[in-house]
């Protein structure tokens, strides 16, 4: 079966700081992946998606970016981080062609 | 692109009662829509979906109906259960090949035990 797993679960960091959030998927092939954010009692905003390793769209311009190196890594970085960076980030996965995704337990990032 | 909206932001139900949760979408050549349930501090889950082709459709105490004339989803729960207090979101595709999905969101809904 597949699964999807996102490291750290909770992350504390100060304004100006790196960040590095990392997302797996095990049990399938050539998934699409997808990093959301979602800020406090809000929807979901889609941030980047890639359909294959080194494919990267991005959806919203920010001080974020995303890698892929391998095929079910999906990487969110930021070289330096913003006060409204805080939200709690989810990555996810789904097969082509389909729409249904599946999601990771997220990432609560508080920048302080 | 399109746009999805949640009816309610919150809603409270007695245990037992039946809740019902709405969501409009806007464009009309929406072919598929997916209801995600998210548990607090986690992420969604994917409770049901439904084509454009279908009107109705049932899971296990679970059912969404499809007005398309209105362009109008919603998702009933049988039944509630304090197990079923999260938020829920409805999620369309943007348009036409594009796997992507955009999210309403969400309404949060509370069983008063």
């Amino acid at each position: 079966s597949q699964t999807i797993h996102q490291w750290p679960a909770t992350l504390v960091q100060p304004v100006g700081s790196p960040l590095s959030l990392e997302c797996t998927v095990e049990g399938t092939s050539n998934p699409n992946l997808y990093w959301y954010r979602q800020a406090a009692g809000r929807g979901l905003q889609l941030l980047f998606y890639s359909v294959g390793i080194g494919q990267i769209s991005s959806e919203v311009p920010q001080n974020l970016s995303a890698s892929r190196p391998q095929d079910r890594q999906f990487i969110l970085s930021s070289k330096k981080l913003l006060l409204s960076d805080s939200g709690f980030y989810l990555c996810a996965w789904s097969v082509g062609p389909t729409y249904e995704q599946y999601f990771g337990p997220g990432t609560r990032l508080t920048v302080t | 692109g399109e746009s999805v909206g949640l009816h309610l932001p919150t809603l409270s139900v007695q245990e037992g009662d039946n809740s019902i949760i709405n969501c409009a979408y806007s464009n009309s050549a929406s072919d598929y829509f997916i209801w995600y349930k998210q548990e607090s501090g986690k992420g969604p889950q994917f409770i049901i979906d439904i084509r454009s082709n279908m009107d109705k459709r049932q899971g296990q105490r679970v059912t969404v109906l499809l007005n398309k004339t209105v362009k109008h989803l919603s998702l009933q729960i049988a039944a509630t259960q304090p197990g079923d207090s999260a938020v829920y979101f409805c999620a369309v595709p943007p348009g036409a090949g594009s796997y992507q999905l955009t999210f309403g969101k969400g309404t949060k809904l509370s069983v008063i035990p």
